[in-house]
């Protein structure tokens, strides 16, 4: 069973720096296919793509937040980390990450993890 | 403002069909794989639909997608009052070379 799940602060003052954990079991992000992608929502909002890393260590960003964003596999095999510089109180929101697998959905995110929600205040 | 644009609502009786579209490019869904989420209120997103029209095992026959040129469809059947949600298409940008989802629309069963 693949599982996910978002951690890090809940508040976060403009021009800071947010970090971002993804702890994920039940598969490998060594296994051929498989990527970790990280998404957002802020509240009312519709859902936004942010990065991806792939089995591979190919990096995807948005191309709006690029120059904010930086994705990393964790120093644990199980652990995806998301950087975000410079934050605003545009960017609060939900933040999620979720799996992907071209070897079964192709371009999709088939498993989402709960999201953790990031308020930017001062 | 999103790369793929949906209605912003739709609604209908139990029982009853709805259908959502999506439309893009042909730099997304013109020639990339479209899928759909499910989004019911206070939760994570839910995977409904990939590749076009093939859904992930659990869910049910009652959604189906297509894609035809630059657009694609969600269809509902025998609407129920668990399946009011936001409901999302998402695709990949070729041109942008980024995943773009739609600006989603919520279906209410009245």
């Amino acid at each position: 069973q693949i599982t996910l799940k978002e951690s890090g602060p809940t508040l976060v003052k403009p021009t800071q720096t947010l970090t971002l954990t993804c702890t994920f079991s039940g598969f490998s992000l060594s296994t051929s296919g498989v990527g970790v992608g990280w998404i957002r929502q802020p509240p009312g909002k519709a859902l936004e793509w942010l990065a991806l890393v792939y089995w591979n260590d190919d990096k995807r960003y948005s191309p709006s937040l690029k120059s904010r964003l930086t994705i990393s596999k964790g120093t644990s095999k199980n652990h995806v980390v998301l950087t975000m510089t410079n934050m605003d109180p545009v960017d609060t929101g939900t933040y999620f990450c979720a799996h992907r697998d071209l070897a079964a959905a192709d371009d999709a995110f088939d498993i989402w993890g709960q999201g953790t929600m990031i308020t930017v205040s001062s | 403002q999103s790369v793929l644009t949906q209605p912003p609502s739709v609604a209908a009786a139990p029982g009853q069909k709805v259908t959502i579209s999506c439309s893009g490019t042909s730099s997304t869904i013109g020639n990339n794989y479209v899928s759909w989420y499910q989004q019911l209120p206070g939760a994570a997103p839910k995977l409904l639909i990939y590749d076009n029209n093939e859904r992930p095992s659990g869910i049910p026959d009652r959604f189906s997608g297509s894609k035809s040129g630059t657009s694609a469809t969600l269809g509902i059947t025998g609407l129920q009052t668990g399946d009011e949600a936001d409901y999302y298409c998402a695709t990949w940008d070729s041109s942008l070379t980024a995943y773009v989802f739609g600006s989603g629309t919520q279906v209410t069963v009245l």
